[in-house]
């Protein structure tokens, strides 16, 4: 299994506060990906990172914002914490997505409820 | 939205060949199709992917039609281990990176 790590993988917080959540990984792959999923959703794409300090928007960006200041760590952040971003959040590696067939690897997923 | 459409669930009987279907018949000449699955509360695992050529690896084969505007997943052994949701994805190629646009899958139940 590709070496990626999600913290925490749980977590309950309260309406209004801030959350980060880590996606560490031991590949040295270039790109990171933030994917949430909800039922009914299938994944949907947040941010991805195709290099140190290189972000970009996905398709649910709003609400959420992400760094990179090292190869191996991701973190998605969410400002201030509403109810509809109870979701379960997913992050990927993927080597080079300008080589056809370069899959992505996901992590095990972090469970945020906010109350 | 998904550039791809799935029956949302199908049945399986152990030790038989489950053939998952899929259409994507707005796909361009560039774009691959690719399979990955999800058991229940893991994330993601990548299957297979192919261009126009039908594909095999270790794990299923993926038959893709001549004009390209459907596929079918196959497990040649399903076994319970098998029971996901499963994806078909046509990677939309944006230049810097590969997204993936997942559907809302199929659903496969192998039954004892």
């Amino acid at each position: 299994d590709a070496g990626i790590t999600q913290s925490p993988r749980h977590k309950v917080t309260e309406t209004g506060t801030p959350v980060t959540l880590r996606c560490h990984q031991t590949e040295n792959h270039r790109y990171m990906y933030w994917y949430r999923q909800d039922p009914g959703h299938g994944l949907r794409l947040i941010h991805y990172s195709y290099g140190v300090k290189d972000t970009d928007k996905g398709e649910v960006s709003d609400g959420y914002s992400v760094s990179r200041s090292k190869t191996e760590d991701f973190l998605l952040t969410l400002e201030s914490a509403t109810s509809s971003q109870t979701s379960v959040y997913f992050c990927a590696i993927s080597e080079s997505p300008g080589l056809a067939g370069r899959e992505q690897y996901f992590g095990p997923g972090t469970r945020l409820t906010v109350t | 939205d998904a550039k791809t459409t799935q029956p949302p669930s199908m049945d399986c009987a152990e030790g038989r060949a489950a053939n998952l279907p899929c259409n994507h018949s707005t796909i361009s000449g560039n774009e691959y199709v690719y399979w990955y699955r999800q058991i229940h509360s893991q994330g993601p695992q990548y299957i297979i992917h192919g261009l126009k050529n039908n594909e095999t690896n270790e794990m299923a084969s993926l038959i893709i039609t001549e004009d390209r505007k459907s596929s079918t997943l196959i497990l040649p052994h399903a076994t319970l281990r098998d029971t996901a949701v499963y994806y078909c994805i046509v990677r939309v190629d944006t230049g810097a990176t590969n997204k993936l646009i997942f559907g809302t899958g199929t659903l496969l139940a192998v039954q004892p």
